[in-house]
């Protein structure tokens, strides 16, 4: 079955540094790409989603990029906020999206430092 | 309403007992999800309902969990003789349908003592 792996586990940075996250999946099939934001004790947000058939997306501070050649998929925020610190999760599903189970990344704690 | 809820917001149980989680999805949205989240890790997907069909469930761990959506519109998730395994954050999450992204609700914690 698909499985995505996501790296790093844990991030920190300076207010204003730039953050990137990663994930690779392994079903070349997979064409819906999304990325949440969980807070503590709250649901996942989503913050960002790309399809295959894009390869860049950009909303204000935060953009994904998608390789489909090598399966990779990776966020990148920029000048970072303390307010941006929480666990962010990628995600890949086959499918619209929405009626296809999303598998989810292990998160990456972010930490800005202010 | 204005977004996903779910009650209650946590539940202690103690093991051998059932316990039923209720979702509310956004009104009209027609594809509704449960996922189940353990401590440190990424939600894993439970099952998937389209109105009142549950089309996919083949994440549920065992017979011992079961869900429901009668009308189409709130879904319950019940977990009979609950162990202590099964203690996780479980987040129901509904969406419009094709293409639209998914609004997760703040999830109930289950503790199993």
């Amino acid at each position: 079955g698909e499985n995505v792996e996501q790296h790093p586990s844990t991030l920190s940075v300076q207010e204003g540094d730039s953050a990137v996250i990663k994930c690779t999946y392994s079903d070349s099939a997979s064409n819906y790409f999304p990325w949440y934001k969980q807070e503590l004790g709250k649901g996942p947000q989503l913050i960002i989603d790309i399809r295959s058939n894009v390869g860049e997306k950009k909303d204000q501070r935060i953009a994904v990029t998608l390789n489909k050649t090598a399966k990779h998929f990776s966020l990148h925020i920029t000048e970072t906020q303390p307010e941006d610190s929480a666990v962010y999760f990628c995600a890949a599903s086959k499918g619209g999206g929405a009626t296809n189970k999303l598998i989810f990344g292990t998160g990456t704690l972010l930490a800005v430092q202010p | 309403g204005a977004g996903v809820s779910q009650s209650p917001r946590y539940k202690v149980a103690k093991r051998g007992q059932d316990v039923a989680l209720r979702c509310d999805p956004i009104s009209g949205h027609v594809s509704l999800f449960w996922y189940q989240q353990a401590l440190g890790q990424g939600p894993e997907f439970l099952t998937y309902f389209q109105n009142e069909a549950q089309l996919d469930k083949s994440g549920l761990p065992s017979d011992r969990f079961f869900a429901e959506r009668p009308e189409g519109s709130v879904s319950t998730l019940k977990i009979q003789r609950t162990q202590q395994e099964d203690s996780a954050v479980y987040l129901c999450a509904s969406s419009l349908g094709t293409g639209s992204g998914y609004t997760f609700g703040s999830g109930t914690r289950l503790t199993v003592v």
